[in-house]
């Protein structure tokens, strides 16, 4: 049971650059999210998805698009990378609604740097 | 005023030792409450979540939580090292679906 699983691991963009981020969840979890880690500043959300085609904007969404492509897939695409964007991108799911106590499956991450 | 605001740290506290981890919120109106693990450089794993006034036990963790006051504790008692992480606090708001979350107490367990 591989649980949520994030690509790439890594990734250096030159400013400008696109790119997308791939997450894929094998627990038919209805709720998936985007979040991204500063230092200092916790995790703040970019777009979420409480089930299959629906997705809504979060705290951060600008210069970030999503798309829920299945129940399983959610991906991240930064259209024109810039430094700002450099952060630790989590994806996470959740197999109902937060509100009744369910938690976060986390990916392992994505660690971005624009260059 | 931040929504979720955690202590940054670092905590130390000895071996053996209760470790007390706290967080406050400001929505007043907020429903859930989660505390997750965090260690260097891997992803944040939950450890436990409470929603009514009281407390909740797992284990070594216990939650805590008062409405009232708004914030939200975590004991983690017989503290070992393999407990040295950053434990990260976070709040469903008010009609929201979604988390929020605190900057993170980083906690250290000292043989």
């Amino acid at each position: 049971n591989a649980g949520v699983t994030q690509t790439p691991k890594f990734q250096v963009l030159k400013t400008g650059q696109s790119m997308t981020l791939q997450c894929a969840q094998d627990m038919n979890h209805n709720s998936m999210y985007w979040y991204r880690q500063d230092p200092g500043m916790g995790l703040r959300l970019i777009y979420y998805s409480a089930s299959e085609g629906t997705t809504d904007k979060g705290e951060v969404p600008n210069g970030y698009n999503v798309s829920r492509l299945n129940k399983r897939e959610f991906s991240l695409r930064l259209e024109s990378a810039a430094p700002s964007q450099t952060s630790v991108y989590f994806c996470a799911s959740s197999e109902g609604v937060v509100t009744w106590g369910y938690g976060y499956t986390f990916g392992s991450g994505t660690r971005l740097t624009v260059v | 005023q931040k929504e979720v605001e955690q202590n940054s740290g670092p905590l130390s506290v000895p071996e053996g030792a209760i470790a007390s981890l706290n967080c406050t919120y400001s929505d007043r109106g907020s429903q859930s409450f989660f505390w997750y693990r965090q260690y260097s450089g891997k992803s944040p794993e939950l450890i436990m979540s409470i929603y009514s006034n009281g407390d909740k036990e797992d284990g070594r963790f216990t939650a805590q939580l008062n409405k009232a006051s708004q914030y939200v504790s975590l004991l983690i008692r017989d503290s070992q090292p393999s407990d040295s992480a950053t434990y990260l606090c976070a709040v469903i708001p008010y009609n929201n679906n979604d988390m929020r979350f605190g900057a993170g107490t980083r906690l250290t367990v000292k043989p």
